[in-house]
Parts: C-alpha cells; sequence; structure tokens
C-alpha cells in the first residue's frame, strides 16, 4: 500500500523554468512533508519542509504548497539551474510514541529532474 | 566531520554469502534507521533502533539482522544473500527534532 503518491516519474525543463513535483497522501495521522534530494552516487539530504498547519513555504528559490483538505502537496522550483538536477523525493512523517524521538518516513516513488542549460 | 558515515561503500558478494554493513553517527541522535533504495530508486524503510531498541521492523526477511551496540552504531548483517537484495543500503539517524540525516550509502551487488 503506497501511502505516498508522487508524479511525474521524471521532468525535463529549460534552465530558468519552474518545474513542480506534486504528491498525495493518504494518512491524516502525517505531521510534518518534507522533500528530500538526492544526487547521484549520495544520500538524500533534506532540501524544505512544511507542517500541516501552513499552505505555503518558500526557501530560497524553493516552495512547497500544501493543500490539506486535498491531501496533496507540491514542490515548485523557480528560476531553476542545471545544478538542480537530481532525484527528488517527498516524504510524509509520522511521530513514535511521544515517549520516544524519530518517526517514520514514508517516501513518494521519487522524481528524476533534468535541467537542461 | 561525517554526520552518518557507512561502510564499506561498494560490497560485491556471490549468492549465498553473509555480509554486513556498518554505520556510525557522531550527531549524538539516538534514533537511527536503515532503508533500501531498489533500482527504480524507491526508498523503504527496513528497521528503526531507538537507544538501541527495536522501533520499528518492516516486513523484511529474516535473513537480515540489524543490530545496535551503542546510540551511535547500527549495523546490518545479511545471510544467505540473494539476487534480490542488490540495492543501495542507506543508513539515517535523527533526534527529536523532525529531520533524518542520510549517510552516503552501500552499494550492494549479489551476484
Amino acid at each position: 500500500q503506497q501511502q505516498v503518491k508522487q508524479s511525474p516519474q521524471s521532468l525535463i525543463v529549460q534552465k530558468g523554468g519552474i518545474p513542480i513535483i506534486n504528491c498525495a497522501y493518504e494518512n491524516t495521522a502525517f505531521d510534518y512533508f518534507p522533500w528530500y534530494q538526492q544526487f547521484p552516487g549520495k544520500g538524500p539530504a533534506l532540501l524544505i519542509a512544511i507542517r500541516p498547519d501552513v499552505s505555503e513555504k518558500k526557501e530560497g528559490r524553493f516552495t512547497i504548497s500544501f493543500n490539506k483538505s486535498a491531501k496533496q502537496f507540491s514542490l515548485h522550483i523557480m528560476d531553476s539551474q542545471p545544478g538542480d538536477s537530481a532525484t527528488y523525493f517527498c516524504a510524509a512523517r509520522k511521530p513514535f510514541l511521544h515517549e520516544t524521538s524519530g518517526s517514520r518516513l514514508t517516501f513518494g516513488e521519487g522524481t528524476q529532474l533534468t535541467v537542461n542549460p | 566531520d561525517t554526520a552518518v558515515s557507512q561502510t564499506p561503500k561498494y560490497l560485491v558478494t556471490q549468492m549465498g554469502n553473509d555480509k554486513s554493513i556498518k554505520c556510525e553517527q557522531n550527531l549524538g541522535h539516538d534514533t537511527m534507521y536503515w532503508y533500501k533504495q531498489d533500482s527504480k530508486k524507491f526508498l523503504k524503510i527496513m528497521f528503526s533502533y531507538n537507544n538501541k531498541e527495536l522501533i520499528i521492523n518492516e516486513t523484511v526477511p529474516n535473513r537480515f539482522s540489524p543490530k545496535s551496540p551503542d546510540k551511535a552504531h547500527l549495523n546490518l548483517h545479511i545471510n544467505s544473500l540473494e539476487l534480490g537484495d542488490s540495492a543501495v543500503y542507506f543508513c539515517a539517524s535523527s533526534s527529536w527534532g523532525y529531520e533524518q540525516f542520510f549517510g552516503p550509502g552501500t552499494r550492494l551487488t549479489v551476484l
């Protein structure tokens, strides 16, 4: 059962374009929605994240839009650059028991983004 | 200075062998994780330990056995390796914050 669905699977844009990656989730117990960026041969790294009580968050050229009622969120990359070419994963967090730290992240399937010069 | 480190980076072995992957974090976190990334790049949680206690144990063959000797280390031992075990395995750690920090990965190839 895939609880976080991500689309598109791959995306090619020209430099300066605005790629948009979409995710949808099912479980209303999720309390935090991060996006991870992964370059070839590297581990995923946190890019930006949002909590469900906020509809939008911007960090530099990266923006998350969040629609709680639709259970959807998306990543927008403004003025995209060839260096943004990577695989992007959305995720949704469900905390462990309140006595313990840590949480379960459920990842989307990933989007391979290519930004052509 | 590496936050989450894994060894080895590459592991090539024959079917039926037993192998281990080691993970160490120097962030002072008390929760550590193992993820498997398959050939389609899908990331799936396998195990999680909090203060050396197993918290998450997904539907993973019992040939896979995690061991956490202390809060800073989480190792993964795999018995009787199969072709389908070929993947990239990532270790991660987190604390009371929300972010999980990932290691660089171990690419396991079973021949």
